[in-house]
């Protein structure tokens, strides 16, 4: 089946950017998803279709996807922007949805 | 606002069955595909499966196929997951969520319940 790969962790200073990746075979001819999730919270779709953001998600997150990696970014990070960030897509071969394992972001 | 309200959990014996409502508010519920995820405890997300708007499509993980079935009672808004032969495995918040796109699949999830735990243990 369809494997993401997402870094475990990524540690970022309040106003700075946060860069997390998304690696996939051919990952960008496939539309990718990102869900935010705060402890004990469920989570939150925050970018869907590679850019597009939901309404109310802050333009501070923004979404790329190309060749076998997407990326999702968050500019100007706030200590409320602590949380584990997961990518997600829809897998046509063995129709299933599938997510990867996630990154922990960490403001410092 | 839309919301999506899920319930019945609890702990469960390996072997036995549980039944998690969803109830749903806010939206055109018989317009909308509908999901289970799960998350164990400490570990990431997991699609669990899928029904279509009139329930005539039904959609399972490779790890639930032949144990779990999903169901929907578009007259009271409520979506159902019906879990068999449950195993320690399937110990997890169990999420429902509505798919982002009316009518059809847009692969993504826009909303999401508050979760139910499930605790299989003997």
């Amino acid at each position: 089946s369809y494997v993401l790969t997402q870094p475990p962790s990524v540690s970022v200073a309040p106003g700075q950017t946060a860069k997390m990746t998304c690696g996939g075979h051919n990952i960008g001819g496939k539309s990718v998803h990102w869900y935010q999730q705060r402890p004990g919270q469920a989570p939150v779709l925050v970018v869907f279709d590679d850019r597009d953001r939901p309404s109310g998600i802050p333009e501070r997150f923004s979404g790329s996807n190309s060749g076998n990696t997407a990326t999702l970014t968050i500019s100007r990070v706030e200590a409320g922007d602590e949380a584990d960030y997961y990518c997600q897509v829809w897998d046509s071969v063995s129709d299933d949805y599938v997510f990867g394992s996630g990154t922990k972001v960490t403001v410092l | 606002q839309v919301q999506l309200v899920e319930s019945g959990g609890g702990v469960g014996q390996p072997g036995r069955s549980l039944r998690l409502p969803c109830k749903a508010s806010g939206f055109t519920f018989r317009n909308y595909v509908l999901h289970w995820v799960r998350q164990a405890p400490g570990k990431g997300l997991e699609w669990v499966s899928s029904i279509s708007p009139d329930g005539n499509k039904k959609f399972f993980a490779l790890f639930v196929r032949g144990r779990f079935t999903i169901s929907r009672d578009n007259s009271n808004d409520t979506l159902f997951l019906h879990m068999n032969n449950l195993r320690p495995e399937d110990t997890a918040i169990y999420y429902c969520a509505r798919d982002g796109d009316i009518y059809g699949s847009g692969g993504y999830f826009d909303y999401w319940g508050q979760g139910t735990l499930v605790t299989v243990s003997s």
